[in-house]
């Protein structure tokens, strides 16, 4: 198995453009998450999926993040608009099922913003 | 929510020498204490973890402890290589791999030869 796969690896936008993260999961993977990593935050949860539905978006940090999972083998998490402040490393993780622990990490896209 | 504190922030050892990572958490719900590490530039990955109904594991040369009562848990590696060097996570969760993961905010171990 590929592993968990993200896209675009490098992404560089100016501040108001809208910006599109993408996450395929490893393949029959039940839940599927999106972290955010900073210096001063650290790796914080934005949200997760089960089955593709959306769980818990609590760590969402405002209306201008979004995220779907339209089918099994497909998430994206947008921002619009973008602001400096977005700049990160945007991880993508999925796990096998509720009674299975490891959660396996894709390669994360660093995302900065003009 | 979950609050997972980490320490130290940075870990200088010599090679050879073992090294210890702390985590407390506040939630006496969680029951799930994975441990990553990250190489500059890499994803994390997992490298052990622990369930609450168990007080020690081991793998090698790596070995987590957790206490329960006082909610932490700690990361214990011995004989330290070169190739250790990195940042290593602690996190904590309720419901494994069916819940999002609250992380420490990492210890940078750096191996001195």
């Amino acid at each position: 198995d590929a592993g968990v796969i993200q896209s675009p690896r490098h992404e560089v936008t100016e501040m108001g453009q809208e910006v599109t993260l993408r996450c395929k999961p490893i393949s029959g993977h039940d839940y599927l998450f999106w972290y955010r990593q900073t210096m001063m935050r650290g790796l914080e949860l934005l949200i997760y999926f089960n089955n593709n539905v959306p769980i818990d978006d609590s760590g969402m940090p405002e209306d201008r993040f979004s995220a779907k999972m339209p089918n099994a083998s497909f998430s994206t998490l947008k921002i619009q608009p973008s602001e400096p402040r977005d700049s990160a490393v945007y991880f993508c993780a999925s796990s096998l099922t509720e009674s299975t622990d490891t959660q396996y990490f894709g390669p994360g896209t660093r995302l900065t913003v003009l | 929510g979950e609050n997972v504190e980490q320490h130290p922030s940075t870990l200088s050892v010599q090679e050879g020498d073992s090294a210890v990572i702390k985590c407390t958490y506040s939630d006496s719900a969680s029951n799930y204490f994975p441990w990553y590490k990250q190489e500059l530039g890499k994803r994390p990955q997992l490298i052990i973890d622990i369930r609450s109904n168990v007080g020690e594991k081991k793998d090698q040369r790596i070995a987590v402890t957790l206490n329960k009562t006082a909610k932490h848990f700690s990361l214990h590696i011995t004989e330290t290589q070169p190739e250790d060097s990195a940042v290593y996570f602690c996190a904590a969760t309720v419901g494994g791999g069916a819940d999002g993961l609250t992380f420490g905010k990492g210890t940078h171990l750096i191996i001195q030869p």
